[in-house]
């Protein structure tokens, strides 16, 4: 059983539009949502994080939007470049430090 | 810092042979992770260490996988005997402790042949 789940699979953005990508969980344990960016041949590295206290956080272009009620949480790319193109990752932290990462979703920004 | 560090960074071995991946984590870092990545299944978590002790290996999948960690600057983790359907990327990620960024290696990319 999936313990995160991401939405859309994939995702076609033409440049200066905005990207929306979507992740719901169940376990009201997790304390920590980071999003990671991956591209080709490369690890995934840490883009932006949020905590379950806060409703929002923006660095730069992106954006976290988070609904404890709701138990979702989304990444917005605001103003979105060709040079985002890359597989997205939402996740979730649970009891001891474990991470449960959600499918993925690969953005493809159009120039 | 040189970041997380793999090898090799790809592997083509064929069918019952034994795989060994290595890591070296972030000096410092007190967590080490070891993920599979593939299109199917996405990013699954196989094991974690915390200062060198393993913490939690429910998502080793079969007794065929093994990892270790010697000391707080190596890792392995080894597959005997190698299926086709362990071909995939696995990923070695540390952090310095809990909840904080989990920094990832540039991946071992597997085929078994």
């Amino acid at each position: 059983q999936q313990q995160v789940k991401q939405s859309p699979q994939s995702l076609i953005v033409q440049k200066g539009g905005i990207s929306i990508i979507n992740c719901a969980y169940e376990n009201t344990a997790f304390d920590y949502f980071p999003w990671y960016q991956q591209f080709p041949g490369k690890g995934p590295a840490l883009l932006i994080a949020i905590r379950p206290d806060v409703s929002e956080k923006k660095e730069g272009r992106f954006t976290i939007s988070f609904n404890k009620s709701a138990k979702q949480f989304s990444l917005h790319i605001m103003d979105s470049q060709p040079g985002d193109s890359a597989t997205y990752f939402c996740a979730a932290r649970g009891g001891f430090n474990k991470f449960y990462f959600g499918s993925g979703t690969k953005l493809n920004v159009k120039p | 810092d040189a970041g997380v560090i793999q090898s090799p960074r790809h592997e083509v071995t064929e069918m019952g042979q034994e795989v060994t991946l290595r890591c070296k984590p972030i000096s410092g870092h007190d967590y080490l992770f070891w993920y599979r990545q593939t299109m199917m299944r996405g990013l699954e978590l196989l094991i974690y260490f915390n200062n060198n002790v393993p913490i939690d290996d429910s998502g080793m999948p079969e007794d065929r996988f093994s990892a270790k960690m010697p000391n707080a600057s190596f890792s392995t983790l080894k597959i005997q005997p190698s299926e086709p359907r362990d071909s995939a990327v696995y990923f070695c990620a540390s952090s310095p402790g809990v909840g904080d960024t989990q920094y990832f290696g540039p991946g071992t990319r597997l085929t078994v042949l």
